[in-house]
């Protein structure tokens, strides 16, 4: 089945403790991105990827940080965690017009 | 530059009620434009899709025209279903690297 993974699903930490949230795509797709959804924000792109080893920033990137050594991973880390950092996080993959979202990511940062 | 606007939610309709959610957009070029849907607890799904003028896209029910005269792309569905409650996004592909402008959701709930 043709799906966008995503893990943790739902995440508590504290300020500062380095995190690394997963997302795999198993549809061989060149482009991927990571968004955060906020109430009365809507989607927020952060980083995207338009293929390995090529990532580029988007609307809001400060705090994160991202890695795309191999086609179907595409991990957001979160160096030094703070609390404007919760949210709800989405990966997605594209080709061509549509994009594929994962489930998502439940972060909560005390 | 670009930019999506859609209409504030909550927007809450009884069953089988008519549905329009609007979306208006500015954009340069020729940008392609689409609903996604986000049902409680999920992703983002893509419900259609149009890619030039007149286009119109269509899917599960749910009908959107690309208006390129009144820079239009507004959602409607005849009779909608308790199953339809869900958040309605409307976004742009402008046509460069593939990032997608995105309007602020629209969140339908749908009573029996």
């Amino acid at each position: 089945e043709a799906q966008v993974t995503q893990n943790p699903r739902y995440l508590i930490t504290v300020t500062g403790k380095k995190l690394t949230v997963t997302c795999s795509q198993n549809m061989n797709h060149e482009y991927m991105s990571w968004y955060r959804q906020d109430p009365g924000l809507g989607l927020r792109q952060i980083y995207y990827s338009m293929n390995v080893e090529v990532t580029d920033k988007g609307d809001v990137p400060e705090g994160y940080k991202v890695s795309r050594k191999e086609k179907r991973n595409f991990p957001l880390i979160l160096e030094s965690p703070s609390p404007n950092q919760t949210s709800l996080y989405f990966c997605a993959s594209s080709w061509g017009l549509a994009q594929y979202f994962g489930p998502g990511t439940r972060l909560t940062v005390l | 530059g670009n930019s999506v606007t859609q209409m504030e939610g909550p927007v809450t309709l009884s069953e089988e009620a008519f549905l329009t959610i609007n979306c208006t957009y500015t954009a340069t070029g020729y940008p392609s434009l689409f609903w996604y849907v986000q049902y409680p607890g999920e992703g983002l799904q893509l419900l259609l899709k149009a890619t030039k003028a007149d286009d119109k896209g269509s899917n599960k029910g749910f009908e959107a025209t690309y208006r390129k005269e009144t820079t239009s792309f507004h959602l409607e569905k005849g009779s909608v279903q308790v199953s339809d409650s869900a958040v309605y996004f409307c976004a742009l592909d402008p046509g460069n690297n593939r990032k997608l402008i995105w309007g602020l959701g629209t969140s339908l709930a749908v009573n029996p």
